[in-house]
């Protein structure tokens, strides 16, 4: 168990609808990550954040959001969803973005399936 | 090309076999490098990491990196089939404030009894 949570554990919803993932990062943990994984393109980064403000994004959506809260949990928006939103989605905590390889603890992940 | 390339497999081998895992890379800024392990429906886990050029053992599990290739390997002595999952190469370059990692697709190992 890496320490860090993720809520729900499987979602199912229809094209064009709204959730959110829920992610708690391991006690201590300053940074969150997100990515997404599929089968066709793997582990994707999709965003970075440290203490409550965005650090770096990657090959986000428009059509996805996130942020990190003051309790420094963080959530994940994903809006007019579609079939190709299906995949997993990880969320990864570290102690804190300055120098050194500051591992990443990834959490049991989000299953979304988009029908 | 994709930053970082790593052969799917599936790789089958028997149990007490040596394996090897293999990544290559385009991005000659990157200058960190991981191997996570996944079993299925799990996240993905740390098992190694490697900085620059070099060599780094951990009991079983030995990582190499060479930057002048842009190739770093994954080698696993006396697999057992606990060692059944899928091996992700990452990597990301010197940080500044951003610590992206960029991730292989993954090879899916299975260590037959």
């Amino acid at each position: 168990d890496s320490g860090v949570t993720q809520t729900p554990k499987h979602l199912i919803t229809a094209t064009g609808q709204r959730v959110t993932l829920r992610c708690s990062p391991r006690s201590g943990d300053l940074s969150v990550y997100w990515y997404q994984q599929s089968l066709d393109q793997g582990l994707q980064f999709l965003i970075q954040y440290y203490n409550g403000e965005e650090r770096a994004k990657g090959n986000i959506l428009e059509r996805f959001s996130a942020q990190q809260f003051p309790d420094l949990h963080s959530e994940l928006n994903l809006s007019s969803l579609e079939l190709g939103d299906s995949a997993l989605y990880f969320c990864a905590s570290s102690v804190g973005p300055s120098g050194g390889v500051y591992e990443q603890y990834f959490g049991p992940g989000t299953r979304l399936t988009v029908t | 090309q994709k930053e970082v390339e790593q052969d799917p497999g599936p790789l089958s081998v028997p149990e007490g076999a040596i394996v090897s895992l293999n990544c290559t890379y385009s991005n000659s800024a990157f200058q960190y490098f991981m191997w996570y392990r996944q079993y299925s429906r799990k996240g993905p886990e740390l098992l190694m990491y490697t900085y620059s050029s070099g060599n780094k053992e951990d009991g079983r599990f030995t990582a190499q990196v060479d930057k002048s290739s842009k190739y770093i390997s994954l080698f696993i002595r006396d697999s057992q089939p606990s060692d059944s999952a899928t091996y992700l190469c990452a990597m990301r370059d010197s940080g500044g404030s951003n610590y992206k990692l960029t991730f292989g697709k993954g090879t899916l190992l299975t260590v037959n009894p």
